[in-house]
């Protein structure tokens, strides 16, 4: 089944805990971006990649970091995470040509 | 740059009536795509319908259609015959050149049995 899978759901971690939210797809999509979901905010892009190694910030990154190291997988890492990092995070890919966007289940993260 | 606005934080429809969700746009663009997504209380992102600028006519997939005024920068969702099923967060996003989804702020929609 064509996926977009993050890992884990939820999570509640302390304040400054290095975290990994992985990302992995099997469609072999170029594309791969991450996103905040905040009340009121809608959804944010906080990084993207246009393929292997190649990464760029979106709106909103500070705080986090990225890797492409393979095609099918876009990890978001939290260095130091803060309670203002505490939101629902998607996970989402496309291949280039096409514009449709498909999203992860989210992953809810908890941050005291 | 581009930014997409939803006015409406939240609706109700009565079942089996008719509802519009207002979204505006603003952008240089002049080719650019327009969607609706939408998000159930399972969290998934679940694409509703898609308008290319370029393509005069409107959207429609089953009881889903747009209302698309490139000149004013309007993209309407309209929901004919509403189930409870319809029942999320439906988001407006905007998508252009520099490859990157603009999302709106979102509207809740409530159907009512």
């Amino acid at each position: 089944e064509a996926q977009v899978t993050q890992n884990p759901r939820y999570l509640i971690t302390v304040t400054g805990k290095k975290l990994t939210v992985t990302c992995s797809q099997n469609m072999n999509h170029e594309y791969m971006s991450w996103y905040r979901q905040d009340p009121g905010l809608g959804l944010r892009q906080i990084y993207y990649s246009m393929n292997v190694e190649v990464t760029d910030k979106g709106d909103v990154p500070e705080g986090y970091k990225v890797s492409r190291k393979e095609k099918r997988n876009f990890p978001l890492i939290l260095e130091s995470p803060s309670p203002n990092q505490t939101s629902l995070y998607f996970c989402a890919s496309r291949p280039t040509g096409n514009t449709e966007a498909f999203f992860g289940q989210g992953t809810r993260l908890t941050v005291v | 740059a581009q930014t997409v606005t939803q006015s409406q934080p939240e609706m109700s429809v009565q079942e089996a009536e008719t509802v519009t969700l207002s979204c505006t746009y603003d952008t240089s663009e002049s080719n650019y795509y327009l969607f609706w997504y939408k998000q159930p209380p399972s969290r998934q992102m679940i694409l509703v319908i898609r308008q290319e600028a370029y393509k005069q006519q409107n959207a429609t997939e089953n009881r889903f259609s747009v209302n698309f005024q490139k000149a004013a920068k309007s993209f309407s969702l309209k929901i004919s015959d509403s189930q409870l099923g319809d029942t999320a967060m439906y988001f407006c996003a905007f998508l252009g050149g520099t490859y990157k989804y603009i999302f709106g702020t979102g509207t809740r929609l409530k159907v009512l049995a």
